[in-house]
């Protein structure tokens, strides 16, 4: 089985906070996608890569930064938190971006 | 505009009857369509997808319809149970290899 991990499930930081989320994929996907979720808004990228070293922006990058140094890991960072950054984050991973993407089971992110 | 749009955002249904969920999309090179469920306080997890080289597709009691000149697509539930009751989010594949979500639709079943 796929399986995606990200480091927390909860996460509690102070605004001005650099915040970094990590994501892990143990099937060798070329893929892997950092989403926001919020109530009403469903599923909105923030950004993508398809290799490692690379990356694509989503709909909604401003406030975030990533880093894909490895085809397994792939961090969300979040360079100094505000509290309209408050939400789930959710990662994900796939073969190609045409197929299925599996989903880790999120990091619930409070900014104070 | 959005991408894909879904229809309707809530969607309450007796046990055993029928669900309907629709999607439009605006990106006429779209030609990769998946449905996603979550249940709650789950993850997304892929439950049917569709190729813009078919019209439907079937999967037990699930099913997708594509109508690429309409550009919409149709995620349909019959004999309705229980553990259908979820968010449910399509996609579609857009021109910069990525997929654009729906906002997500609640359907409710009610035994």
């Amino acid at each position: 089985d796929v399986k995606v991990t990200q480091s927390s499930r909860y996460l509690v930081k102070r605004t001005g906070e650099k915040v970094f989320l990590e994501c892990v994929q143990d099937m060798d996907h070329e893929n892997m996608f950092w989403y926001r979720q919020d109530p009403g808004l469903g599923l909105r990228l923030i950004y993508f890569s398809y290799d490692v070293k690379m990356k694509e922006k989503g709909d909604i990058p401003e406030g975030y930064s990533v880093s894909r140094e490895k085809k397994e890991r792939f961090s969300l960072i979040l360079e100094s938190a505000s509290t309209n950054q408050t939400s789930m984050y959710l990662c994900a991973s796939a073969q190609t971006y045409q197929e299925t993407q599996y989903f880790g089971p999120g990091t619930r992110l409070l900014v104070l | 505009g959005e991408n894909v749009e879904q229809h309707p955002s809530t969607l309450s249904v007796q046990e055993g009857d029928s669900a309907v969920i629709k999607c439009t999309y605006s990106d006429s090179a779209s030609n990769y369509f998946p449905w996603y469920k979550q249940e709650l306080g789950k993850r997304p997890q892929l439950i049917i997808d569709i190729r813009s080289n078919v019209g439907e597709k079937k999967d037990q009691r699930i099913a997708v319809t594509l109508n690429k000149t309409a550009k919409h697509f149709s995620l349909h539930i019959t004999e309705t149970q229980p553990e259908d009751s979820a968010v449910y989010f399509c996609a579609a594949s857009i021109g910069n290899n990525r997929l654009a979500f729906g906002k997500g639709n609640q359907v409710v079943v009610i035994p």
